[in-house]
């Protein structure tokens, strides 16, 4: 156990719908990052936020949006969902920024959406 | 730019033989180099890291890694491998100047027969 949880588990939804996945942090983790893994493109990084504010955006689409909270609990909201969205969505979290000597991301044991 | 080469989608080895799973890397300046491990229906789970020092890390489940900067490689090791390790396997690397994100590779594979 990592000490990362993702909620839901599985979400099933249809084309055209917005949902909201819900991630917290291994305590006294101040970073958080998600991840989209499909089998046909890998593992892609879409956005890090640090202490509430975001610190580096990746392959993110602009239907997607994340936020970090005060209480640094991370919400990734994916709207006007297509087929193509279904996938595995991963929570890191990780205790800097990423300008430290190599900070070591744990994993959460992720959200499966499928779009119908 | 930085980015990570994993040149096998799969690797198969026998149970009790040695494994290797390999990982080249590019970066503009010196490399953080991490490997992770998911197992079905898992997150990843951090197995070892290089930031710097002696270029053999151990790390978890009896891995290790040697890093080999002219050939700009980080190739992850077992001397005996389990029927347990059978997961997919991920490089990553960071450029350790200034801020970068971790950039991962595409997965290895590993599939041990008993």
């Amino acid at each position: 156990d990592s000490g990362v949880t993702q909620t839901p588990k599985h979400l099933i939804t249809a084309t055209g719908q917005r949902v909201t996945l819900r991630c917290s942090p291994r305590s006294g983790d101040l970073s958080v990052y998600w991840y989209q893994q499909s089998l046909d493109q890998g593992l892609q990084f879409l956005i890090q936020y640090y202490n509430g504010e975001e610190r580096a955006k990746g392959n993110i689409l602009e239907r997607f949006s994340a936020q970090q909270f005060p209480d640094l609990h991370s919400e990734l909201n994916l709207s006007s969902l297509e087929l193509g969205d279904s996938a595995l969505y991963f929570c890191a979290s990780s205790q800097d920024w990423g300008s430290g000597t190599g900070e070591t991301q744990y994993f959460g044991p992720g959200t499966r959406l499928l779009v119908l | 730019a930085q980015s990570v080469a994993q040149p096998e989608d799969q690797v198969n080895v026998a149970e009790g033989n040695p494994l290797t799973v390999k990982c080249t890397y590019s970066v503009s300046g010196n490399p953080y180099l991490f490997w992770y491990v998911q197992y079905p229906n898992r997150g990843l789970q951090f197995l070892l890291k290089y930031i710097t020092g002696d270029n053999l890390v151990k790390g978890s489940y009896g891995f290790e890694a040697e890093f080999n900067k002219s050939q700009t490689s980080f190739h992850l090791k077992k001397p005996s491998a389990l029927v347990s390790d059978s997961a997919l396997y991920f490089c990553a690397v960071r450029d350790s100047g200034g801020y970068q994100k971790v950039t991962f590779g595409i997965g290895t594979k590993l599939q041990v027969i008993p």
